[in-house]
């Protein structure tokens, strides 16, 4: 079965320091998104990519961030300058048609922000 | 504003029982709702979706039942087995001009004991 696939999955960063994090989503998905999920709380909507550019972020996607897709396969999310609060696992994630909600999550890089 | 959130935070189970993970929504304009699974160090799996047009949809063992009445999702696991051990998230879509983003609920962790 297709799957997301994400490295690293454990990524240690100084703070103040830039991350990428990588995905390589399901191949004939259009739809791309990162998430997040602090320990112990919930799965929050970072952003969601299509066609090239942002189609939604959220208020937690400030300038700190950005995604990419250099490529026809890699999807990218950066974090410019580290902070402790953004010590989280990150997912990624792919979907088929707009407006349906199945997506497929990849198994998550665990960032931690010294 | 939107919200989505769970009635129970655990919920222990002897296998072979049937399970009922109950969640909440206060976004009346949410039309799409979503259950997903996450084992320990894995991402979110769908398990079944549902429109808001429908009250109730059946997978392999699984159901969802939507009360729009009360704003309330359910998912019934039919004849628990070990491998149903996770926390599970309940997700909604729409309303609000989104299309893309998902909100996540809390979620329950499902433990079933042999």
């Amino acid at each position: 079965e297709p799957e997301v696939t994400q490295t690293p999955s454990h990524q240690v960063t100084q703070m103040g320091q830039e991350v990428i994090l990588r995905c390589v989503p399901i191949s004939n998905h259009l739809y791309f998104y990162w998430y997040r999920q602090i320990l112990g709380q919930k799965v929050e909507f970072l952003v969601s990519f299509y066609n090239n550019e942002i189609s939604e972020k959220s208020e937690i996607f400030d300038d700190q961030f950005s995604v990419e897709r250099p490529d026809g396969s890699n999807f990218t999310l950066k974090i410019r300058s580290t902070k402790l609060e953004d010590s989280a696992m990150y997912f990624c994630a792919s979907s088929e048609p707009l407006g349906r909600g199945k997506l497929f999550f990849g198994s998550g890089t665990q960032l931690s922000v010294l | 504003g939107e919200s989505v959130g769970l009635h129970l935070p655990t919920l222990s189970v002897q296998e072979g029982d049937n399970s009922i993970i109950n969640c909440a929504y206060s976004n009346s304009a949410s039309d799409y709702f979503i259950w997903y699974k996450q084992e320990s160090g894995k991402g979110p799996q769908f398990i079944i979706d549902i429109r808001s047009n429908m009250d109730k949809r059946q997978g392999q063992r699984v159901t969802v039942l939507l009360n729009k009445t009360v704003k309330h999702l359910s998912l019934q696991i039919a004849a628990t087995q070990p491998g149903d051990s996770a926390v599970y998230f309940c997700a909604e879509k729409g309303g609000g001009g989104s299309n893309y983003k998902l909100t996540f609920g809390k979620g329950t962790l499902l433990t079933v004991n042999p």
